[in-house]
């Protein structure tokens, strides 16, 4: 069965200070990789996503994540996080074609402190 | 104005009381979902649907049901069989196979 696992449940940084959450996921095939961020009293929106090609992917507010095949890894990064960028952050995976169902992590709290 | 819509925000239900859960979407999507947020266990799968009067078990389909009568909907009955019903409900839509899902902004279920 699919998993994703969240090294980290919450994450505290000051601003200015670089960001990794990692994910790792369970699956043998072609997976989509995701990264959803839930903003306080917000919608779970998409942050990046990952289908093929270039496994550096670039997303929204500065976010990137990079998918390395050979770790089942899908990191998301931000060089210098903000205090609006507290929020929680999961990475999801589906396997790839057809309506397979997206398998989420348990989520990383990130706070930022001005 | 295109999206997601989940009425209500905030619901309360009585112990032993079935409770309907709204989710409508204007955006023309095949593809519906249900997931149930809790603290610590990210997002759970319900039930889904792929297309009208179809639809499928998730992982905890358990004291859930839905129906797919129309494109656009897709309600949730939590009924008095699901033994810890209090948690975040979220509805999610898909246009296709290879699409991203948007999500609704959730229904807080509560059960006194």
């Amino acid at each position: 069965a699919q998993s994703v696992s969240q090294h980290n449940h919450h994450v505290i940084l000051s601003e200015a200070a670089s960001l990794e959450l990692g994910c790792n996921y369970s699956y043998g095939g072609t997976v989509n990789l995701f990264w959803y961020v839930q903003y306080p009293g917000q919608h779970l929106q998409l942050l990046l996503k990952y289908f093929s090609g270039d496994p550096l992917v670039k997303g929204i507010k500065g976010f990137e994540a990079e998918f390395i095949k050979s770790k089942f890894s899908f990191n998301l990064r931000k060089p210098s996080v903000q205090w609006s960028d507290t929020a929680e952050y999961f990475c999801a995976v589906n396997a790839a074609g057809g309506y397979n169902k997206l398998i989420f992590g348990a989520g990383t709290r990130l706070a930022v402190h001005p | 104005d295109g999206g997601i819509t989940q009425s209500p925000k905030y619901l309360f239900r009585k112990e032993g009381q079935n409770v309907t859960l709204s989710c409508e979407q204007n955006l023309n999507h095949d593809a519906m979902y249900w997931y149930r947020q809790d603290p610590g266990q990210g997002l759970r799968l319900i039930y889904y649907s792929q297309i009208v009067n179809d639809f499928q078990k998730g992982d905890i389909a358990e004291g859930y049901s839905v129906s797919r009568e129309k494109k656009e909907s897709f309600p949730l009955t939590v009924t008095s069989a699901q033994k810890n019903p209090t948690a975040f409900y979220l509805c999610a839509s898909r246009a296709g196979p290879q699409e991203t899902q948007y999500f609704g902004p959730g229904t807080r279920l509560l059960v006194l």
